[in-house]
């Protein structure tokens, strides 16, 4: 199985500033990876596919990047909608695989 | 719109089977790829199964031999039969429709809760 490795697990940030979550695929996944927001109490929400393509509807603050087996979400401006837990996901082979998640909290 | 409503869920004791359904509209579930997903409590998203337009399916390792996915074509629903459930089955369980082309998983469900104890 794909591993995905994500980091930070956690991270306290105020109203604007940038934040970036990293994520390893532990190979090649190409540009296969997915990032969602998830929120409690609400199912996970498409952020970023394809690596680096916005999901229509999603602020442009909301950016990714990278292929192979280095990806990156970077939120730029963060906004007090945006405190969440976001996932990375390898769509390269099955079993789909997450990583384990990144909580953005008020700092 | 798409929309997709899990049901099912529940207290259960440990052994027993549950099933679990999700109803689908705006999407036809016999030309989709439809999956499960389980987030449980404190941890992070598991991905479980999926069938395909074909009918092929995968299972995660965690689940295999135990879960069942199927659809009824007729209902446009996809199922979930959990058997030999344990403590650890305990979870918010997701369907989600598959992108094959984008990889991505959407529209998602809004969950049902699966709770194994005795």
């Amino acid at each position: 199985d794909i591993q995905m490795t994500q980091s930070p697990s956690s991270v306290s940030a105020s109203v604007g500033d940038r934040v970036t979550i990293t994520c390893r695929a532990s190979e090649d996944i190409t540009r296969h990876s997915t990032w969602y927001q998830h929120k409690p109490g609400k199912p996970p929400k498409v952020l970023i596919y394809a690596a680096s393509v916005l999901e229509s509807g999603v602020p442009s603050r909301f950016s990714g990047s990278g292929s192979g087996t280095y990806f990156t979400l970077t939120i730029n401006g963060l906004q007090p909608d945006d405190f969440a837990t976001y996932y990375c996901q390898q769509a390269h082979t099955f079993p789909l695989t997450f990583g384990g998640g990144t909580t953005v909290e008020i700092k | 719109e798409v929309k997709l409503v899990e049901s099912g869920g529940g207290l259960i004791q440990p052994g027993r089977s549950l099933r679990l359904s999700c109803a689908a509209s705006g999407l036809t579930v016999s030309t989709s790829y439809m999956t499960w997903l389980r987030q449980a409590p404190g941890k992070g998203l598991e991905w479980l199964s999926i069938i395909y337009a074909s009918g092929r399916t995968y299972y995660a390792d965690s689940v295999k031999g135990r879960f069942i996915i199927s659809r009824d074509n007729s209902k446009n629903t996809v199922y979930l039969q959990m058997n030999s459930l344990r403590a650890d089955d305990s979870a918010v369980y997701y369907c989600a429709d598959y992108g094959a082309y984008n990889g991505k998983l959407d529209p998602w469900g809004q969950g049902t809760l699966v709770t194994v104890s005795s």
